[in-house]
């Protein structure tokens, strides 16, 4: 069975500092999809950025970057020139690419601080 | 706006209680989920809907009861037989085909036992 891992409960930033949230997978197959969500006080989730793993080119959306290491099975997310807004818990989630039914597993979640 | 519309935000069972969450949507989605999130935990899968008049258990259904007898509509209910539902409730619904699914959450639900 796939499982995820995230070892930060909690990781702390200064505002406009780099940060980078660390997960890992385990995973037998070679087809899947690696996603990161945030989820802010509100607690309503929001994909953050998604990457495929067929993909070698690692994905990025704005200030957000994914460090995609399919050999190592690490997905870490780096959030440069953090603002207050960033803070959330943040969601690390696989999905297999043969499921046909969008099954995601989650890890734990990692809490975010932003020091202003 | 579209959305997913979660109701009660708060919810209080009584032991013994059945209760109902609320999940619309109006995105027209056909594939709807309900979700359960502890404290320290990543969200675990209860039950999901792919279309109307047909669900299937997630990971941790035991409990639990939903319906989808409307495209927009995909209640959960928390019966009796639920021993520990004090937790976060979500409910999502997936858009977009194969390269481009994602996710939508509604502003979840906290139950909590008297």
């Amino acid at each position: 069975a796939q499982t995820v891992t995230q070892s930060q409960p909690e990781m702390s930033v200064q505002e406009a500092e780099t940060v980078t949230l660390s997960c890992t997978y385990d995973t037998s197959e070679s087809d899947y999809y690696l996603f990161w969500y945030k989820q802010p006080p509100s607690r309503q989730m929001i994909l953050v950025i998604r990457q495929e793993a067929y993909k070698q080119q690692n994905a990025t959306e704005n200030r957000f970057s994914v460090n995609f290491q399919k050999a190592a099975k690490s997905f870490s997310l780096k959030i440069s020139d953090s603002q207050l807004g960033d803070a959330a818990m943040y969601f690390c989630a696989y999905r297999s690419g043969v499921d046909s039914n969008y099954q995601l597993i989650w890890g734990a979640g990692t809490k975010l601080i932003i020091k202003p | 706006d579209g959305g997913i519309t979660q109701s009660p935000k708060y919810l209080f069972r009584k032991e013994g209680q059945n209760v109902t969450l609320s999940c619309e949507q109006n995105l027209n989605h056909d594939a709807m989920y309900w979700y359960r999130q502890d404290p320290g935990q990543g969200l675990r899968l209860i039950y999901y809907s792919q279309i109307v008049n047909d669900f299937q258990k997630g990971d941790i259904a035991e409990g639990y009861s939903v319906s989808r007898e409307k495209k927009e509509s995909f209640p959960l209910t928390v019966t009796s037989a639920q021993k520990n539902p004090t937790a976060f409730y979500l409910c999502a619904s997936l858009s977009g085909g194969l390269a481009n699914e994602k996710l939508f959450f509604g502003s979840g639900t906290q139950l909590s036992v008297l």
